[in-house]
């Protein structure tokens, strides 16, 4: 199984920081990692795609980014409607597994 | 409008079993895998299973703690997908979402549904 480490696993952050969180696969998957938002009693929201392809209709203050095994998601000035947790997944090896989440919450 | 709709879940004893569904509307049902996902309370995003599309023969993947237990099929002419779970256990109680991937243009989840809760319980 490829295991997915995310840090933090929490963070506290104020409106208008820059933000970075990581995840880090247990072995090499290419390009293929995707980024999620949820917030709380919603389902999660798809923000990246291929590590890097903004999915449409997120704020472009959202990117992510590759180096080997270890994915970042940025968020470049963090809006109120920011304040969620953040998981990765790895959609194409069997079993399909998420990082354990980045809960993010206001300073 | 793509929309994915959760129906079925609910309390159910430990041992026993319940039917999901997932009603999808909006796109081409039979073009695209359809995942379940689940969310304990509290707790993050697991995988149980999936169901490829007409294209690959509608074949199914299945998380190992989930695999003998539960059984994924989906009727197109119903555009619905379905989660059967038997011998359930109370660490199955979880939100259960379905879940479309994208397909190879976006290889992830671009639409889940609301949910269903299923609670495993004596």
């Amino acid at each position: 199984d490829i295991h997915l480490t995310q840090s933090p696993s929490f963070l506290s952050a104020s409106v208008g920081d820059r933000v970075i969180i990581t995840c880090r696969a247990s072995q090499v998957i290419s390009s293929y990692l995707a980024w999620y938002q949820q917030k709380p009693g919603k389902a999660p929201k798809l923000l990246i795609y291929a590590a890097s392809t903004l999915q449409s209709g997120v704020p472009s203050r959202f990117s992510g980014s590759a180096s080997g095994a270890e994915f970042t998601l940025t968020i470049s000035s963090l809006q109120p409607e920011d304040f969620a947790t953040y998981y990765c997944q790895q959609p194409d090896s069997y079993p399909i597994t998420f990082g354990q989440g980045t809960r993010l919450e206001i300073k | 409008e793509v929309q994915l709709v959760e129906s079925g879940g609910g309390l159910v004893q430990p041992g026993g079993s319940l039917r999901l569904s997932c009603a999808a509307s909006g796109f081409t049902f039979s073009d695209h895998y359809i995942d379940w996902v689940r969310q304990a309370p509290g707790k993050g995003l697991e995988w149980v299973g999936r169901s490829r599309n007409r294209a690959h023969s509608y074949t199914t993947e299945s998380a190992a703690s989930v695999k003998g237990r539960f059984t994924i099929s989906r009727d197109d002419s119903k555009n619905s997908l379905y989660l059967q779970m038997k011998s359930l256990k109370t660490e199955d109680t979880a939100l259960y979402y379905c879940a479309r991937d994208g397909g190879d243009d976006v290889d992830a989840y671009d639409f889940w549904g609301q949910g269903t809760m299923v609670t495993v319980s004596s």
